[in-house]
């Protein structure tokens, strides 16, 4: 099956910085998406981005599909920006997560 | 628009006992799918339903089972609860062939002692 790595596992940074968070896969897939998940362990759907670049305010990702990586950017950290981030594919009509990069932001 | 919700929030049960999980859809959606997630682990697949019937299943024993009901809310039964059962469980809802647009519940944490 599908395999999804993330790195780095664990990030500490301070408030106002920036932070580069990575994804790689190790099958073509066309439909990779980011998740946040809150102290609370709910799920947010932050893109959905099976290719090329979107950005949401602070956030911005890029998914380069034909060297099966992906990079989510977060610019200008803010304490709320704690917590998990997953990404996730969809192969043989399951959602396959990665372990996840925690993000730890001080103020 | 109602998101996704998830009952009980929290949950200890005893090993060998059986558990009821239940999550009720956003409106609109018609798919269900649950999801098994261990401490410090991102969530594993368990089964997904669609018109009430399992249309996809994980690398879970049959002691995890589930229900989808008219209204498209859903059950997650676990039987002969082992202690490594203890994880948050998520169940997520969609529309159906639709590879993103999931809805994730704030899910139920089990604890099996």
């Amino acid at each position: 099956g599908i395999q999804v790595e993330q790195s780095p596992p664990d990030l500490i940074l301070q408030e106002g910085a920036n932070s580069t968070l990575r994804c790689n896969f190790s099958d073509s897939v066309n439909n990779l998406q980011w998740f946040h998940q809150n102290p609370w362990g709910q799920l947010i759907n932050l893109f959905y981005i099976p290719s090329g670049t979107k950005q949401n305010g602070r956030l911005s990702a890029t998914t380069v599909a034909t060297e099966r990586y992906s990079l989510l950017y977060i610019s200008s950290s803010q304490t709320t920006d704690s917590g998990v981030y997953f990404c996730a594919v969809v192969w043989d009509d399951k959602i396959i997560f990665g372990k996840g990069t925690r993000l730890h932001i001080l103020p | 628009e109602t998101g996704v919700t998830q009952s009980p929030t929290h949950l200890i049960k005893t090993r060998g006992q059986q558990v009821t999980l239940r999550c009720s859809s956003q409106s609109g959606h018609n798919t269900v799918s649950w999801y098994q997630q261990a401490l410090g682990q991102g969530p594993q697949f368990i089964f997904q339903y669609y018109r009430e019937e399992e249309n996809g299943r994980g690398n879970f024993p049959p002691r995890f089972s589930g229900l989808q009901f008219p209204n498209y809310s859903s059950e997650l039964n676990v039987n002969a609860l082992e202690l490594d059962d203890s994880a948050l469980y998520l169940c997520a809802s969609s529309l159906p062939r639709q590879n993103y647009g999931y809805t994730f519940g704030s899910g139920t944490r089990l604890t099996v002692v």
